[in-house]
């Protein structure tokens, strides 16, 4: 099982531009999350799934939109890079139910200019 | 608001010792708490889940409390070892969906 897994890894953009952060996980969860990890703060919630078709925003949903057409994937678009989005990135996963334990992905990395 | 506060200061310990690392919530009571370690450029992995009415929870050397008058829960590692230089994070349950609301992390170093 690789688990949860991101692409890229690091990623520059200029102000203005647009990119999709990939996620995927192979463990069949249901649950899925975006958050983002600035320093000196907390890991914040973007957006989640709850299952396929299903998207709720989160704390910071702003600046970005998510899709989930399928279990395995949940993309993270930012439709107008912004420099406050630089940023590291982490997708999620969780078993629906349980203790709520979150799998965590290698993250990217992002610098927005 | 609900926040999850953990001292942002670096823990600089001695090998051998017990680390003991502190998580703090305001405005809320949550039905647990989770402990994460992170280390450098990797996302944070699992550790510990205490639930509000487990007073201490063990996994080998690291134990974990809750308690709900102080509204905070200690992490200790004890006979610490450098492997064990990392990030710590907290996180509690929070409203719908259980969120989870996380600290900012405390970063632990342990020196030969």
């Amino acid at each position: 099982n690789a688990g949860v897994t991101q692409t890229p890894k690091f990623q520059v953009l200029k102000t203005g531009q647009s990119m999709t952060l990939q996620c995927a996980q192979d463990m069949n969860h249901e649950y899925m999350s975006w958050y983002r990890q600035d320093p000196g703060m907390g890991l914040r919630l973007i957006h989640y799934s709850v299952g396929a078709g299903i998207t709720d925003q989160g704390e910071v949903p702003n600046g970005y939109n998510v899709s989930r057409s399928t279990t395995e994937d949940f993309p993270l678009r930012l439709l107008s890079a912004a420099p406050s989005q630089t940023s590291v990135y982490f997708c999620a996963s969780r078993e629906q139910g349980g203790k709520n334990i979150q799998y965590f992905g290698a993250g990217t990395r992002l610098s927005v200019l | 608001s609900q926040k999850i506060e953990q001292n942002s200061e670096a823990l600089n310990i001695q090998e051998g010792k017990t680390a003991t690392l502190t998580c703090n919530y305001t405005n809320y009571s949550p039905a647990y708490l989770q402990w994460y370690r992170q280390d450098p450029g990797r996302g944070p992995v699992f550790l510990l889940l205490i639930r509000e009415n487990e007073k201490e929870k063990r996994k080998e050397r690291l134990k974990v409390t809750f308690d709900t008058t102080l509204k905070q829960s200690l992490f200790h590692i004890t006979a610490s070892q450098p492997a064990d230089s990392a990030t710590y994070l907290c996180a509690a349950i929070s409203g719908g969906y259980n969120k989870l609301i996380f600290g900012a992390g405390t970063r632990l170093a342990v020196h030969p």
